[in-house]
């Protein structure tokens, strides 16, 4: 009954630094995504894939790369870290197009000292 | 990009009030949706509109696909405690990939 993991839950980073985020559905899905949440500002879509194989930029992906590793994983990257990426990563899966049931993981909270 | 306006910002209501908000898009769009964010967790989907003028409810929450397919509002009624968290209205595309844009999010409060 896992649905979407995301690993880790907490992260502290200096400027400049790079890290990882990982992201496993378990729900067969076709689609990933992966949103910021900031205050007042809402979801917004930084990356995603409609399917094993595909990536595409979303409305907010400067200072982020993604890798769609298998069907089941889609991580993202930032290669150097800045204050400005301080924000709730949420990462969600969907079966695929015309789906809009996502799933979404319980969230990365990250701070860029 | 797609404009979307979700108001009121927050709310704050006594228990067993009933609750509206709503969501304008500056374009027309097929679908809308509303999700809801309990604290600390990621949003889940509570309804899923695709007709104009369709009106759907799922238990004390009623949501309506405007006419004009620019607007949908969510009802809940009678709230309870555990309806404290973040509404957002999103708004889904035609495209393969079914991205959603999310609105602004609806902070509800809710006093004993």
């Amino acid at each position: 009954n896992a649905g979407v993991t995301q690993t880790p839950k907490f992260q502290v980073l200096k400027t400049g630094q790079s890290m990882t985020l990982q992201c496993a559905q378990d729900m067969n899905h076709n689609s990933m995504y992966w949103y910021r949440q900031d205050p007042g500002m809402g979801l917004r879509l930084i990356y995603y894939s409609a399917s094993e194989g595909t990536t595409d930029k979303g409305e907010v992906p400067n200072g982020y790369n993604v890798s769609r590793l298998n069907k089941r994983e889609f991580s993202l990257r930032l290669e150097s870290a800045a204050p400005s990426q301080t924000s709730v990563y949420f990462c969600a899966s969907s079966a695929g197009p015309f789906n809009y049931g996502y799933t979404f993981g319980s969230g990365t909270r990250l701070t860029v000292v | 990009g797609q404009q979307l306006n979700q108001s009121p910002q927050s709310m704050f209501i006594q228990e067993g009030e009933d609750v509206s908000m709503n969501c304008t898009s500056s374009s027309i769009f097929n679908t809308w949706l509303w999700y809801k964010q309990d604290p600390g967790e990621g949003p889940v989907l509570l309804i899923a509109l695709y007709k104009a003028g369709e009106l759907t409810s799922n238990g004390r929450l009623t949501a309506q696909f405007g006419i004009t397919r620019k607007d949908s509002f969510l009802n809940i009624s009678a709230s309870i405690p555990s309806d404290v968290g973040i509404y957002f209205c999103a708004l889904g595309n035609t495209g393969t990939a079914s991205k959603l844009t999310f609105g602004t999010g609806t902070r509800l409060q809710v006093t004993l």
